[in-house]
């Protein structure tokens, strides 16, 4: 139980493009999402939190317009790089929790974005 | 300014033997701690965690110890097993009502046959 997927794995897109990545929770529903991002050899750093039905919240240095977040239910959650450029470059991975867990967060595989 | 820090990039262990991975924390609001094992190209899976109403937690061959005054917490893995071989991410939360998570940068544990 507790399968998070995400789509695509991976992603090569033009400088100047968008891109969205899908977060599902397969077996439960989530009430909150995470998204975070992996530079190599570095850890997991938050950029949001989303809420089912709400706005996300964004962490400190993360660029609401640029990373747009939308929860629309309690099994979707998508993040929208916008104008992408190759700083952008990255691993980015989401996790969702369910309702009654409250810390225990469950992670998907994982999006290699490359930005050329 | 990190406030989780796993400050052994790697380890290695033979076989059978015991893994301690290690990690220290600055910020005396952390009231959980989680651990998480992470392969190439694939998003990390819990493991094991520990409130910090406790000093250690036991599953299996994972035991998670806190040492809450020294601000430190390792993971033993006994016996280790090839299989094992992963990178092992230490997290903690600051409770009161924050689900964020704070992660380390990571130990790479390499078991050997």
């Amino acid at each position: 139980g507790a399968v998070v997927s995400q789509h695509p794995s991976r992603v090569i897109c033009k400088s100047g493009t968008s891109v969205k990545i899908e977060c599902r929770s397969l077996d439960f529903q989530a009430t909150t999402m995470f998204w975070y991002r992996q530079f190599p050899k570095q850890s997991l750093m938050l950029m949001a939190t989303s809420n089912e039905g709400s706005k996300a919240t964004y962490e400190q240095g993360v660029e609401k317009d640029k990373f747009l977040i939308n929860h629309a239910s309690l099994t979707l959650s998508t993040l929208t790089v916008t104008s992408a450029h190759p700083e952008d470059s990255s691993f980015y991975i989401c996790s969702a929790r369910a309702r009654v867990q409250r810390l225990k967060q469950y992670f998907g595989p994982g999006t290699r974005l490359t930005v050329t | 300014d990190q406030q989780v820090k796993q400050n052994s990039p790697s380890l290695s262990v033979q076989e059978g033997r015991i893994s301690i991975l290690n990690c220290d924390y600055t910020n005396s609001m952390f009231d959980y701690f989680l651990w998480y094992k992470k392969y190439p190209a694939e998003g990390p899976t819990f493991l094991i965690s520990i409130s910090s109403i406790k000093d250690k937690n036991e599953d299996g061959r994972f035991t998670v110890f806190l040492n809450k005054s020294a601000k430190h917490l390792s993971l033993h893995i006994v016996p280790s097993q090839p299989g094992d071989s992963a990178v092992y991410f230490c997290a903690a939360s600051a409770g009161g009502g924050s689900e964020k998570l704070v992660f380390g940068k990571g130990t790479k544990l390499t078991v050997n046959p």
